[in-house]
């Protein structure tokens, strides 16, 4: 079954960055891409950006140009989110999220992970 | 335009139908997708391209579109439906996704 696993809650001060990963099984990976998608609390869901896994093309969301990246690795079928710069409202859970492989939710944003919480505070 | 307008609430009582909706200029051009999200748990697919169901899901969710508008429909709902219902599409470029604010289904 297709299965995305992430990565476990973080707490970091501002200013720092944060990564949070993804593992994906059950499909075949490079032919899909991820959506990586944060949720404030309380608050609803915020497309941060999308990457393929069949070439590595990105696209960011204009909000968060220059301050996320967005990788995977083919070899251990995950994906990563780096968010640096980081402020108090960037405390959120993250999800990563398996979409198309070509371009950003051509069919479907389909299977997401289970979320990571970032905190972040002084 | 790049934004998806929801109803920030909604209910119906158990058994009936309920029509929830999103507005936007890009739902002319795109697809809508449809995601439920119950408390504390991560968004699942319920509808995507109009009106195709994941495996899995209810035949009681369905969705249409006409211009601007996109619906999701539970026709009979139960109390397991009680969640949060978020929309999304592209917007007009075509390079970004953007979803709706959400709308909170009560099933009284």
């Amino acid at each position: 079954q297709i299965q995305l696993v992430q990565s476990g809650a973080e707490v970091k001060k501002p200013g720092a960055s944060v990564r949070v990963s993804c593992k994906a099984s059950g499909y075949t990976f490079n032919t899909y891409g991820f959506s990586w998608v944060r949720q404030a609390p309380g608050q609803g869901l915020e497309w941060m950006g999308w990457i393929s896994a069949y070439n590595g093309n990105t696209i960011y969301a204009q909000k968060f140009q220059g301050r996320v990246t967005l990788t995977t690795d083919t070899s251990t079928t995950t994906g990563d989110m780096q968010l640096r710069r980081l402020r108090s409202d960037d405390t959120a859970i993250y999800y990563c999220a398996r979409d198309s492989g070509a371009r950003p939710a051509v069919n479907a944003i389909d299977f997401w992970g289970q979320g990571t919480l970032v905190t972040v505070s002084s | 335009s790049s934004e998806l307008t929801q109803d920030p609430a909604v209910s119906v009582a158990l058994g009936q139908t309920v029509r929830i909706t999103c507005q936007g200029d890009s739902l002319r051009y795109y697809y809508a997708g449809w995601y439920q999200q119950r408390p504390g748990q991560a968004p699942v697919l319920v509808i995507y391209a109009k009106n195709n169901r994941p495996s899995g899901i209810p035949d009681r969710f369905s969705g249409s579109s006409s211009g601007n508008t996109a619906s999701l429909t539970i026709t009979g709902a139960q109390a397991e439906d009680e969640a949060d219902y978020y929309c999304n599409s592209r917007d007009r470029s075509g390079n970004y996704v953007i979803f709706g604010g959400g709308t909170k289904l009560t099933v009284l």
